[in-house]
């Protein structure tokens, strides 16, 4: 069974720390997203990643990074995280080519408070 | 730049109705893969199906079907017959395959479909 795994349902952070969110598919896949939902807005992307050490920017990348060290790792990174970035954060994983459909984690929920 | 339109934000229907969720979508590519995904109340986003920019036949999947009109950009989906279970949000999404063979998935915001018993 196809399987993308986030690290954490639920986490809550202060303003200014340092947040990883981590992600794991065991699909071979060399596309990976990540997502932030918000009531209103759908799925809106961060930054995506088809190999090794390449990613690029989504829509909306500022106050985020991004780390691939490994095919089957994507890590979301907010380097001083703020109480705008509370969101429910989606990681998604597919094969390369556009026809291919993605497959997503359940999905973390973040607090900064 | 690509754009996934929907528009119908919150949709409700009384079990065993026809509901038809509208995606409209912007993109100046000539191929491109459009998708709906289903998101029920535990969370994690379920692929139902996908299209290609050529093939512009309708599909039916049991309760399910799906209605592309390249000329509208529209790329529609219905359920008949309507059960509770039906109830969750309702994402269209849009794929643009990139130079590098990677591919970019935007998303629209999404249709909250309840059906009530």
């Amino acid at each position: 069974d196809v399987k993308v795994t986030q690290s954490s349902r639920y986490l809550v952070k202060r303003t200014g720390e340092k947040v990883f969110l981590e992600c794991v598919q065991d699909m071979d896949h060399e596309n990976m997203f990540w997502y932030r939902q918000d009531p209103g807005l759908g799925l809106r992307l961060i930054y995506f990643s088809y190999d090794v050490k390449m990613k690029e920017k989504g829509d909306i990348p500022e106050g985020y990074s991004v780390s691939r060290e490994k095919k089957e790792r994507f890590s979301l990174i907010l380097e001083s995280a703020s109480t705008n970035q509370t969101s429910m954060y989606l990681c998604a994983s597919s094969l390369i080519g556009g026809r291919n459909e993605a497959f997503f984690g359940q999905g973390t929920r973040l607090t900064v408070v | 730049a690509q754009k996934v339109t929907q528009a119908q934000t919150e949709i409700s229907v009384v079990e065993k109705e026809d509901v038809t969720l509208d995606c409209v979508y912007e993109t100046r590519d000539t191929t491109y893969y459009l998708f709906w995904y289903k998101q029920p109340p535990s969370g994690e986003l379920v692929f139902l199906i996908r299209r290609n920019s050529f093939d512009e036949q309708n599909e039916i999947s049991g309760r399910y079907s799906w209605n592309f009109q390249k000329s509208t950009s529209s790329f529609n989906f219905t359920i008949t017959a309507s059960q509770v279970v039906d109830s969750a949000v309702y994402f269209c999404a849009l794929s643009e395959p990139l130079e590098t063979g990677a591919n970019n998935l935007f998303f629209g915001t999404g249709t909250r479909l309840t059906v009530i018993p």
